[in-house]
């Protein structure tokens, strides 16, 4: 079985730019999850998709945000890109949503900001 | 809103000796909590989760509720064992928000 994968692997970007980033599942996984890595604030949660609809949201601004599509993929976005805004994004896929549920994680797309 | 704490940011062993990462949490309801571990080059991935009490690898935690800590052990520490271990919690309430804390780097020493 395919694990989770995300692309771009690696993204540079300058101020002020918008970035879509992919994330596809684990086939049969119908929940995605959004984080942002970074060494200051470590993993933060973004959001969470399940069939195509958004479960949870983090405490990001509105500049983030996401979408699922019917197979399952996702993507987020982020406009105005800030130079804080340089991380590791990871995904995770999940079979459900909630409880008992082991999370997926793919390799990551780092973005820088230039 | 809930917290994860790992007080340690990095913690060096010598191979063979006992191991303890410490992870205390704070959120008002019942939580779920996990070890993920990063490898060198490798992805995240989970370790081991309060609910299965199994070990992993020869490591256990146990979720002490009185003391809001969720401690990752292993009894003799091996070289492979070397990694970020990171602790999650999982709220309540369904979906799949993941908190977590800000790691720690393991570092066993021959």
């Amino acid at each position: 079985k395919a694990g989770v994968t995300q692309t771009p692997r690696y993204l540079i970007k300058t101020r002020g730019q918008q970035v879509t980033l992919s994330c596809s599942p684990i086939s049969g996984h119908r929940s995605v999850s959004w984080y942002q890595q970074t060494p200051g604030q470590g993993l933060q949660f973004l959001f969470e998709y399940f069939s195509e609809t958004q479960r949870n949201k983090g405490n990001f601004p509105g500049r983030f945000s996401g979408r699922q599509f019917s197979n399952s993929r996702s993507e987020m976005n982020v406009s105005t890109l800030e130079l804080g805004d340089s991380a590791l994004y990871l995904c995770a896929s999940s079979w459900t949503s909630g409880r008992r549920n082991e999370q997926f994680f793919g390799p990551g797309t780092r973005l820088t900001v230039l | 809103a809930q917290r994860v704490t790992q007080p340690e940011k990095l913690l060096s062993v010598f191979k063979g000796a006992p191991v303890e990462l410490k992870c205390n949490y704070s959120y008002s309801g019942s939580p779920e909590l996990f070890w993920y571990v990063q490898y060198s080059r490798q992805r995240l991935q989970l370790l081991l989760r309060h609910i299965s009490r199994e070990s992993i690898k020869g490591f256990t935690a146990d979720l002490n509720k009185g003391e809001t800590s969720f401690h990752l052990k292993k009894p003799f520490a091996q070289e492979e064992d070397s990694a970020m271990y990171y602790c999650a919690l999982l709220p309540g309430g369904g979906g799949n928000k993941l908190t977590f804390g800000t790691g720690t780097q393991l570092k066993v020493e021959l």
